[in-house]
C-alpha cells in the first residue's frame, strides 16, 4: 500500500521538551511538506524539501528543525524555542514539479 | 491579508439540500485544489483544476480565471458529507490554503 504515514496520532509533552514528530512515505516523492493547523487558519508552511539533503524554510519555521536524510523521511522536531507548539501537524508529499500534494493523517501534539 | 478567501466559514443544512461553497483568490495560480478534511484530521484531495468544471459523483467544482473564484457544489447532500473543506492554490512552489469551510449536514 503506497501513502504517508504519521506517528504518533496524539503526542503529548511537557512545556520545554523537544519532541519529533515522525513522517514517511513510500510514494518515491522527490518534495515533502510540514504544515501547521490551527483552529480558524489555513494550513501554514513550516518547512519543505525539494531534495534528499536540502530543505528551506516555510512561512512560520522558528521554532522548528527538520532533516531528509532519506527520501521516504522527513521528520520535524518541535523544539523548546516554538512558543505555542499545541497544534494539529500534517506531512504531505509530492512528486516534483506536480500541482497536487498528498496528506499523511497528522498528528495531534498538545504540550502540557 | 490571506491570499485565499472562503466563504462561508460555517455551514449548516438539512439533508438533501444542494450547497454551495466559495472560494476567491488573489495571487496568479497554475491549479486549484478542493480538499476534504474529516473530523479526525486527514485531508483527501476532491478536484484539481485549472479551467472550467469537474464533476465527481454528487460533487461538482467549478473555476473563473478571470474572476480568480472557484465554486464547491454538493447536489443532494447527506450527513457523511459533514467535514471542512479547504480550497488551496498553486503559485509555482507554493501552496496557499483557505481556512476552510465546517459543512454540517442534519439528517
Amino acid at each position: 500500500d503506497g501513502g504517508i504515514t504519521q506517528s504518533p496520532k496524539y503526542l503529548f509533552r511537557k512545556e520545554g521538551q523537544n519532541v519529533t514528530l515522525s513522517c514517511e512515505q513510500n510514494l518515491n516523492h522527490d518534495a515533502m511538506y510540514w504544515y501547521r493547523q490551527d483552529p480558524g487558519q489555513g494550513l501554514r508552511l513550516i518547512y519543505y524539501s525539494q531534495i534528499v539533503n536540502d530543505f528551506q524554510k516555510g512561512d512560520i519555521a522558528e521554532g522548528y528543525s527538520v532533516s531528509r536524510e532519506k527520501k521516504e523521511s522527513f521528520p520535524l522536531t518541535v523544539t523548546s524555542a516554538q512558543k505555542n507548539p499545541t497544534a494539529f501537524y500534517l506531512c504531505a508529499s509530492s512528486p516534483q514539479g506536480a500541482d497536487t500534494q498528498y496528506f499523511g493523517p497528522g498528528t495531534r501534539l498538545t504540550v502540557l | 491579508k490571506n491570499e485565499v478567501e472562503q466563504s462561508p466559514q460555517n455551514l449548516t443544512a438539512q439533508e438533501g439540500e444542494f450547497i454551495t461553497i466559495n472560494c476567491s483568490y488573489s495571487v496568479g495560480i497554475s491549479a486549484l485544489h478542493w480538499l476534504q478534511q474529516h473530523p479526525g484530521g486527514g485531508i483527501v484531495s476532491l478536484f484539481m483544476l485549472s479551467s472550467g468544471k469537474k464533476k465527481h459523483g454528487r460533487l461538482i467544482a467549478t473555476i473563473n480565471i478571470q474572476e480568480k473564484h472557484s465554486s464547491l457544489h454538493i447536489t443532494a447532500s447527506h450527513p457523511r458529507d459533514s467535514a471542512v473543506y479547504i480550497c488551496a492554490v498553486i503559485n509555482g512552489n507554493q501552496f496557499y490554503f483557505g481556512t476552510g469551510t465546517s459543512l454540517t449536514v442534519i439528517p
